[in-house]
């Protein structure tokens, strides 16, 4: 298995603009987990997903971001519009029914 | 909801030196996890423990469930073990996901 796949692993875009990651989990993986990793907050959850359904999304920031989970194999993030301060570095990771995380290699995120 | 604290923040030491890094955590879990991040790189989980001892190379992660304290060990320290290392738990509290130390800065000097 090729492991989580994340795209784009780096994206620099102007404020205003609309930001789109992506992610592939690991295949026969349940749960996906988006987190966002600063220098200041260090790692936290934005949202997860359980069989597609996102389950809880009480650590995305604002109505700018939204996630979807249309099937098994591919989520998105959004971020519309994007600000400043959203630049940070996002992960997916997906969890196994042994309770494993996998996490993928991440997209720096640069809003300038 | 589950509080996650590690120390030290920074570490430096010699190359071929004996490495502990401490973890501590708020309520009871089912496992713990230690992860490894590079400078500029992808996250990688290195254990996923719930009670005694694993090893894994020169690295040994060992968990007392009921201090609530896990400890990551490096053994004849490296250069290349340089990175960030965090201590993850369950969120708890009804939340699922994990909760996040804010990371040990390791750096073996040659």
């Amino acid at each position: 298995d090729a492991g989580v796949i994340q795209s784009p692993r780096h994206e620099v875009t102007e404020m205003g603009q609309e930001v789109t990651l992506r992610c592939k989990p690991i295949s026969g993986h349940n749960s996906l987990f988006w987190y966002r990793q600063t220098m200041m907050r260090g790692l936290e959850l934005l949202i997860y997903f359980n069989n597609n359904v996102p389950i809880d999304d009480s650590g995305m920031p604002e109505d700018r971001f939204s996630a979807k989970m249309p099937n098994a194999s591919f989520s998105t993030l959004k971020i519309q519009p994007s600000e400043p301060r959203d630049s940070a570095v996002y992960f997916c990771a997906s969890r196994g029914a042994n309770y494993g995380y996998t996490f993928g290699s991440g997209t720096r995120l640069t809003v300038v | 909801k589950n509080e996650v604290e590690q120390s030290p923040q920074n570490l430096t030491a010699q190359e071929g030196e004996f490495i502990t890094i401490n973890c501590s955590y708020s309520v009871g879990i089912s496992a713990l996890h230690w992860l490894q991040q590079h400078p500029g790189g992808g996250i990688v989980s290195l254990f996923m423990l719930s009670s005694g001892k694993k090893k894994h190379g020169r690295l040994i992660a060992t968990i007392n469930i009921q201090e609530k304290h896990s400890s990551l060990h490096i053994t004849a320290s490296h250069p290349r073990d340089s990175a960030v290392y965090i201590c993850a738990a369950p969120s708890g509290g009804g939340a699922d996901g994990l909760t996040f130390g804010k990371g040990t800065h390791l750096i073996i000097q040659p």
